[in-house]
């Protein structure tokens, strides 16, 4: 199966600043999915990443907010933009892993102060 | 929003008891799957059910999967203080294309005290 390699690990952010969360698979593929979980919650998909066009958005999530780079099949970048304490969660990226399920990157954690 | 519901949302147990976590889910599925996560990191593929299948076993591993009544369970037999972690359930409804990503419920917290 894949593996990803998800970077930082956890950063304290000013509010008002913005961070972006890179994650390098692999191996290529053609999706990549982007997960938030907020505190004490459950994974909330925010967008998924096709290499060559646009992120496609979850209810609720903007790409003003949350832009998403897909340069090639085995890296994408999320910012998470003019943040807030509310941002504050886990980010985990994910790859499908053919009928095995999916792989995920090992998360970041940010606080947003 | 979230697909569905787990049962019990937190479970302690003491170690070689077995830990039943149960899911009902509220869509149709292409499959169903359980994860784990310890101490809020990445998420770990345990096992994956699909919508034809009724039971399935890996390791210490037993799902089930009732289409009729939307609902999954995960039995871990013979715990130990390691599987103390976060189980959630995913459903996957996917049919190819732009449709596939997972939708999850909202985990149970297990405990396995020494």
């Amino acid at each position: 199966s894949a593996v990803i390699s998800q970077k930082p690990s956890r950063d304290i952010c000013q509010r008002g600043t913005s961070l972006t969360i890179q994650c390098q698979v692999d191996s290529q593929v053609t999706m990549m999915f982007w997960y938030r979980q907020q505190p004490g919650q459950s994974l909330t998909l925010i967008a998924t990443a096709n290499q060559g066009s646009e992120a496609t958005y979850e209810s609720g999530f903007v790409i003003d907010k949350f832009p998403i780079s897909r340069p090639n099949l085995t890296f994408s970048t999320l910012t998470v933009s003019n943040m807030s304490p509310e941002d504050s969660s886990i980010y985990l990226c994910s790859v499908r892993t053919g009928g095995r399920g999916y792989t995920f990157g090992s998360g970041t954690r940010l606080t947003v102060v | 929003s979230q697909q569905g519901e787990e049962d019990p949302q937190a479970l302690s147990i003491q170690e070689g008891e077995n830990a039943t976590m149960n899911c009902s889910y509220k869509t149709s599925i292409n499959n169903l799957q359980w994860y784990r996560q310890n101490s809020g990191r990445g998420l770990v593929h345990l096992i994956l059910i699909r919508s034809n299948e009724r039971e399935k076993h890996s390791g210490r591993l037993r799902v089930t999967l009732d289409t009729s009544k939307k609902s999954s369970s995960l039995l871990i037999t013979a715990s130990r203080a390691a599987d103390t972690a976060s189980y959630f359930c995913a459903t996957d409804g996917g049919s190819g294309g732009s449709n596939y990503k997972l939708t999850f419920g909202k985990g149970t917290l297990l405990t396995v005290n020494p």
